[in-house]
């Protein structure tokens, strides 16, 4: 059964860079069938995509955040990553990573809650 | 790119149907048949309903159903129950490898 997790600081400072990383088991990230995605969402809010990697580092990313926004794979580790630049409060969110298949993100993983303040 | 626009909440009795609607644009909905519905309880990672417009993944009840006409996608859920309450999402391919999602619609089972 495919699960995925994410990890990385529950705190971030104003203007710092917010790291996170989805860790992938019970499948491999180097499917050729499969793009990996991260998606957020502010507390009592909606859902926002920011960006999507193949395993081969092809990159798409929300063009409302796409100036601060990197993601990369490590095939070998099984995890892909997320960094968002020069983070405000609006950055607070449960973030979410997902695998897509299609067009669709099909399997989720159970979210973090990434706060940012000072 | 603009999120789908959705109502905030939508309701009925055990039993009954309720249609959930999920406009767009040209760019996104109606351009490309790749609307996705999630359903997300409290607390809890959203989960996939239906996907490409009508297809229901392996598990999800066919008590769900979607649909679309022009930039407008629709979410049916059928002979409601209580578990069915829950917040759900559409979502969208959009043009230059764009994702996006709705607001959400907050289904109440009377």
């Amino acid at each position: 059964q495919l699960q995925l997790q994410e990890s990385g600081p529950g705190l971030v400072k104003p203007s710092e860079t917010l790291s996170l990383t989805c860790s992938v088991s019970g499948g491999f990230i180097s499917s050729s069938s499969y793009y990996w995605g991260w998606i957020r969402q502010p507390p009592g809010k909606g859902l926002e995509w920011i960006g999507t990697i193949y395993y081969s580092g092809s990159t798409y990313y929300s063009p409302s955040l796409k100036s601060r926004v990197t993601m990369s794979v490590d095939t070998s580790k099984n995890q892909f990553s997320l960094k968002l630049t020069s983070v405000t409060a609006a950055d607070t969110a449960v973030y979410y990573c997902a695998r897509q298949r299609g067009y669709s993100f099909n399997y989720w993983g159970q979210g973090t809650l990434v706060t940012v303040s000072s | 790119q603009s999120a789908l626009t959705q109502p905030p909440s939508a309701s009925g009795s055990p039993g009954q149907s309720v249609t959930i609607s999920c406009t767009g644009t040209s760019s996104d909905v109606g351009g490309y048949n790749y609307v996705s519905w999630y359903q997300q309880h409290p607390g809890k990672a959203p989960k996939l309903m239906i996907y490409e417009v009508t297809k229901r993944p392996s598990g999800v009840p066919d008590r769900f159903s979607g649909s679309k006409s022009g930039n407008t996608a629709s979410l049916t859920v059928s002979g409601l129950q209580a578990e069915d309450e829950a917040d759900y999402y559409c979502s969208s391919y959009a043009v230059n490898n764009n994702w996006v999602f709705g607001g959400g619609t907050k289904l109440t089972v009377l």
